[in-house]
């Protein structure tokens, strides 16, 4: 069964850095693009960022370059991202999804993780 | 990029058909079949309901339909059930290789 489990999330303040964590399990992780997308309180989806497979390219709205890094461990099937200067807006439901195809990590989600909910507030 | 557009609300009776529109442009939906929906139900995360424009992946009900035409993407629900109810998104590819989603439509069961 495929499991997507995020963790991090939590109230901070503008400006302030949180890390998001989403381990994976059910599926064959080192080939799979894992990506984030997040819903803010009330709102439609959002993609934020994808990561690849193998190759570990990297992908990002760009509301969030250069201030959003992802990355994967794949001895530990975990994916992260690393939020630095947050913002009001960045406030939201964080979700952990995996690509259908691993070929095309944008193309469409088929599993999704249950989120973790950041506040960016003071 | 601007996010596609869908309407905020749709409603039906039980065993009526409706169609959520999800219009963007000749640089994302007009140009890659690559539009999925997702139905969201309360408190609960998104569900691939299609992906591809029209292919329904294995469990999804077959009164769930997609089509395109032109910049603009649709999802029929056939025989509207008061499970339906829910919010729907859709998704698009972009040629900026990026994904956009839709804003979410409310399905409303009469």
């Amino acid at each position: 069964e495929v499991q997507l489990l995020e963790s991090g999330g939590g109230l901070v303040q503008p400006g302030g850095s949180l890390r998001l964590s989403c381990t994976a399990s059910g599926f064959t992780f080192s080939t799979s693009a894992v990506s984030w997308v997040r819903q803010a309180p009330g709102k439609g989806l959002e993609w934020v960022s994808t990561i690849s497979g193998r190759a570990g390219s990297t992908y990002y709205t760009d509301s969030v370059r250069g201030r959003f890094t992802i990355s994967r461990d794949t001895s530990k099937n975990m994916v992260y991202l690393q939020m630095n200067s947050l913002r009001a807006e960045d406030t939201a439901l964080y979700y952990c999804v995996k690509a259908f195809f691993y070929y095309d990590p944008l193309r469409t989600f088929d599993y999704w993780g249950q989120g973790t909910l950041v506040a960016v507030s003071s | 990029q601007s996010a596609l557009t869908q309407p905020a609300s749709v409603s039906g009776s039980p065993g009526q058909s409706i169609t959520i529109s999800c219009t963007g442009t000749s640089t994302d939906v007009g140009s890659y079949n690559y539009v999925s929906w997702y139905q969201q139900h309360p408190g609960k995360a998104p569900k691939l309901m299609i992906y591809d424009v029209s292919i329904r992946p294995s469990g999804v009900s077959d009164r769930f339909s997609g089509s395109k035409s032109g910049n603009t993407a649709s999802l029929t629900i056939s025989g509207l059930q008061a499970e339906d109810e829910a919010d729907y998104h859709c998704s698009s590819y972009t040629r900026s290789n990026t994904l956009l989603f839709g804003g979410g439509t409310q399905v409303t069961v009469l």
